[in-house]
């Protein structure tokens, strides 16, 4: 069975430094890794995939996220973290599998907290 | 292009009701699937339809059920209604291969009293 551990419940963190939220997973096999954010009463954002080829995967509003595929991470960085970027952020992973199916598995979120 | 829509955004329905929650996915994506989102739980997998067959299912009780339509709009319905069915329950569609990206609807808010 796939897993993934966020183990961050929260992270707090200065605006203009640097952010890192971290995630880790299981998965048989070659893993499908995302991160997705997610604002207040709202739904999941998608930020950055990872499928294949290049380790570090750049995604929307400046984040990335490195693959590490021997330590099983895939931790989502920022350089420069601002006071919008507060939100909740979710790693989730699927395995390749054929058929397509598309059965995520998400952690538990990690709220990030960037203050002035 | 239009995002993901649910229908209705709130709703709250009393134990042993059942209710019926919908989704539109965006233009031209094949697969919806359906997660339920509690503080206690996190975010849980319900199933998934593409081409209105279900294609993979969580492991919920069999209350839980779904389909979808060849529009690929998508309804789920939960019977018998308990208080920890109380959530957020998110819609999300993609489009083809299963490499891509879920795109999530808001979500509706269901509340049991």
């Amino acid at each position: 069975a796939q897993s993934v551990a966020q183990p961050e419940d929260q992270v707090n963190v200065a605006e203009g430094n640097p952010l890192t939220v971290k995630c880790t997973y299981s998965v048989s096999g070659n893993p499908y890794l995302f991160w997705y954010v997610q604002y207040p009463n709202r739904g999941l954002q998608f930020l950055l995939k990872y499928i294949t080829g290049d380790n570090l995967v750049k995604g929307s509003y400046g984040f990335e996220a490195e693959f590490n595929k021997s330590q099983t991470s895939f931790h989502l960085k920022k350089p420069s973290a601002l006071v919008s970027d507060s939100a909740l952020y979710f790693c989730a992973v699927r395995p390749y599998q054929t058929g397509g199916g598309n059965k995520l598995t998400f952690g538990t979120g990690t709220q990030l907290k960037v203050e002035l | 292009k239009a995002g993901v829509t649910q229908t209705p955004r709130y709703l709250i329905k009393t134990r042993g009701q059942q209710v019926t929650l919908s989704c539109s996915p965006i233009s031209g994506h094949r697969s919806v699937s359906w997660y339920q989102q509690t503080p206690g739980q996190g975010l849980q997998f319900l199933f998934e339809y593409f081409s209105e067959t279900q294609r993979n299912k969580g492991n919920f009780p069999g209350r839980f059920s779904g389909r979808q339509f060849s529009n690929s709009r998508s309804e789920m319905n939960v019977s018998t209604l308990e208080l920890g069915d109380s959530a957020l329950y998110l819609c999300a569609s993609r489009k083809g291969s299963a490499n891509n990206e879920q795109f999530f609807g808001p979500g509706t808010r269901l509340t049991v009293l």
